[in-house]
């Protein structure tokens, strides 16, 4: 089983459009979760860190569900700029390496 | 703030020969700092964490002698591919953590391109 996973995708939504990225961990002691967003042949950049409660930043909203070892982002109002592949990354328990996931492609058409 | 910077950010080289990776957090230091490698289509695969003064610790099935790292300083750590060959090809990242934080939180460079002939 992968440390990190994620449906691969692609995600093809219309300009507008409210989708969902799903995303599963296998080790209970990771303490640190994130959301990055790569775009092709670019390094990965930070989306937003995800904490217990929740957290919204705009039209991004992610959740982290520990008992089910499950992270999840949604994007409302989809734009073209949201093209891109979402990469779910989990700390490493206790150490300091982060463990990324295949990512999910998306990609807004108009 | 937090930016890392990579040098050179692409490099074609001949199969045999040694090509030096830099990696510089520029504006913060980075006691730590980690080496990735993607293929196309494929996710970041963490190759080495590299420590300020003291030996990288390599990630199963990555050669520490192929791939030397060095990190002599808080704001510089390099990677050498020794001898490379043509499946040494990839996309070389490297990430920095912010010291003073203590965030786990890592920041990337822009990555170099490797083709190998």
């Amino acid at each position: 089983r992968k440390e990190v996973e994620q449906d691969p995708g692609p995600f093809n939504v219309p300009e507008g459009a409210t989708v969902a990225f799903n995303c599963t961990y296998s080790n209970s002691a990771s303490q640190s979760f994130f959301w990055y967003r790569q775009d092709c042949r670019k390094e990965p950049k930070l989306l937003m860190s995800v904490y217990s409660s929740g957290n919204e930043d705009g039209r991004f909203t992610a959740q982290l569900n520990r008992a089910s070892q499950y992270i999840s982002l949604l994007i409302r109002d989809s734009k073209l700029s949201d093209s891109a592949t979402y990469l779910c990354v989990v700390g490493a328990g206790g150490y300091n390496k982060l463990i990324f996931g295949a990512g999910t492609r998306l990609a807004v058409h108009p | 703030g937090a930016v890392v910077s990579q040098h050179p950010s692409w490099v074609i080289c001949k199969s045999g020969t040694s090509v030096k990776i830099e990696c510089r957090s520029l504006d913060f230091q980075a006691t730590t700092m980690f080496w990735y490698r993607q293929f196309p289509k494929q996710s970041l695969m963490l190759m080495a964490t590299s420590n300020e003064g003291s030996k990288a610790t390599y990630e199963q099935g990555v050669e520490k002698d192929k791939f030397l790292i060095n990190h002599a300083s808080l704001t510089l750590s390099t990677l050498t591919v020794t001898s490379a060959h043509p499946e040494d090809s990839s996309f070389y990242i490297c990430s920095a953590q912010d010291t003073g934080t203590g965030s786990y939180e890592q920041y990337f460079g822009p990555g170099t391109r490797l083709t190998v002939t």
